[in-house]
Parts: C-alpha cells; sequence; structure tokens
C-alpha cells in the first residue's frame, strides 16, 4: 500500500459525459500528479500540482481539468468524454516537487460506452 | 521522438534465474533520473529502484539492481533469483532537470516467470 488513495476505483459511463476522479497523497506530500494509461499511449504524464500550484503540464486535453485544494487532495475533471478516454487514469505524489520516487495511488478505471 | 525505448515487449524467465530487461534514454539533460516501476496484473504500479546521471555506484534495491551506462545511455534492470511473482510488466521512466519531476516513461516489458 503506498498511502495514495484514489476513488472511485472503476467508473462506467456513456460518451458526452462527465466524470471527477479523486486523489489523496500520501500524508505529508506536497506534489501530486496525474498519469493516464491507455492501451495505444501507454503511459502519459497528464498534470503536476505541488501545494496547490499547477506546476507542470503534459499531453492533458482541454477538456480535462484538475485541481489541488487546500488540504491537498487532487481531483481531475473529465468532460465530454470520447470512447478514447477510457483508460487507467493513476494519481501519485511525492513530498517535494522532484523527489527520488514517486508514490502511486492504485488508479480509477473508466469505461466510455 | 520517443524519450525511453523499451525493446523487449515481452519475455519468459525460469524461477530463480536472473533476467535482464533493457532500457535506453534519449536526453540532452546533464541531470536526470531513471526509475524502474512493476505493475502486476491487479494495476498497480510499484517503485523498484532509482538511479541519478550523477550517481557513481550503480543502484541495488534488494533482488534489483540497475546497470547504468551512462555513455551508451542505458539503464538496464537486473532481477535476480526470479521469482513467480515477479511476473509483471516492467516500466523503465525518466525525469529530466526541467521537467518538475513528470516522469516519461517506455512502453513496458512483459515478464512470465515460469516454474
Amino acid at each position: 500500500d503506498s498511502g495514495v488513495t484514489q476513488t472511485p476505483k472503476h467508473l462506467i459511463t456513456a460518451t458526452g459525459q462527465r466524470v471527477t476522479l479523486r486523489c489523496s497523497p500520501r500524508s505529508g506530500d506536497l506534489s501530486v500528479y496525474w498519469y493516464q494509461q491507455s492501451l495505444d499511449q501507454g503511459l502519459q504524464f497528464l498534470i503536476q500540482y505541488y501545494n496547490g500550484e499547477e506546476r507542470a503540464k503534459g499531453n492533458i486535453l482541454e477538456r480535462f481539468s484538475a485541481q489541488q485544494f487546500p488540504d491537498l487532495h487532487s481531483e481531475l475533471n473529465l468532460s465530454s468524454l470520447e470512447l478514447g478516454d477510457s483508460a487507467l487514469y493513476f494519481c501519485a505524489s511525492s513530498p517535494r516537487l522532484a523527489h527520488n520516487e514517486q508514490f502511486f495511488g492504485p488508479g480509477t478505471r473508466l469505461t466510455v460506452l | 521522438a520517443q524519450k525511453i525505448t523499451q525493446t523487449q515487449p515481452g519475455m519468459f524467465v525460469q524461477e530463480k534465474e536472473a533476467v535482464t530487461l533493457d532500457c535506453t534514454y534519449d536526453t540532452s539533460d546533464q541531470s536526470y533520473g531513471l526509475f524502474w516501476y512493476k505493475q502486476p496484473s491487479s494495476g498497480e504500479m510499484i517503485f523498484l529502484i532509482y538511479q541519478g546521471s550523477y550517481d557513481e555506484q550503480n543502484a541495488t534495491e534488494g533482488r534489483y539492481s540497475l546497470n547504468f551506462q551512462k555513455a551508451r545511455k542505458s539503464a538496464n534492470l537486473v532481477i535476480s533469483a526470479s521469482q513467480l511473482g515477479d511476473s509483471a510488466m516492467y516500466f523503465c521512466a525518466m525525469r529530466e532537470a526541467d521537467s518538475w519531476g513528470k516522469l516519461q516513461f517506455g512502453a513496458g516489458t512483459q515478464v512470465v516467470v515460469t516454474p
């Protein structure tokens, strides 16, 4: 158990819908990362927050957005969902901006029908 | 361009044998970090080992060791004395100096350990 929690574990929804994925980092970790793992794209970095501020952005679609709250939990919002958004979404956390280890949560498996 | 290349999509290894998973990387940074993660069929990502570009010694963590060859830009993972529980997908990843910690992953190598 990495100490990072993600909810829900599974999510099934329809095209065009909007969902919110939630992540609680390890206690004391200030940095949160979101990654998407799909069959065709592999593991891709989406976005990073550090202590409430966005720090780095990867190949994140405009339909996706994220935020980190004062209690350091983070949410990833996916809207106007398409079939291709079906993937495993990981949240990871680390104590600092570029720590030597990122601790991954169990992931949220999103299925868009 | 692909930053992390794992050329072995899959491999079989017998229990108790050692296995080497290849990873090459591409960066112009002098300071970077290399990581290996394990993903079993249950899906979670488990951190295995880290090597910094300035580390003089190869990293080791229990049965895992990283064969770091900086000039060749390779960071191969060696698993000694394979166990059935080592069957999983293994990912090599890199963090570059100006990337604020984001990891770039390779495509992964599927390892199956047979009795």
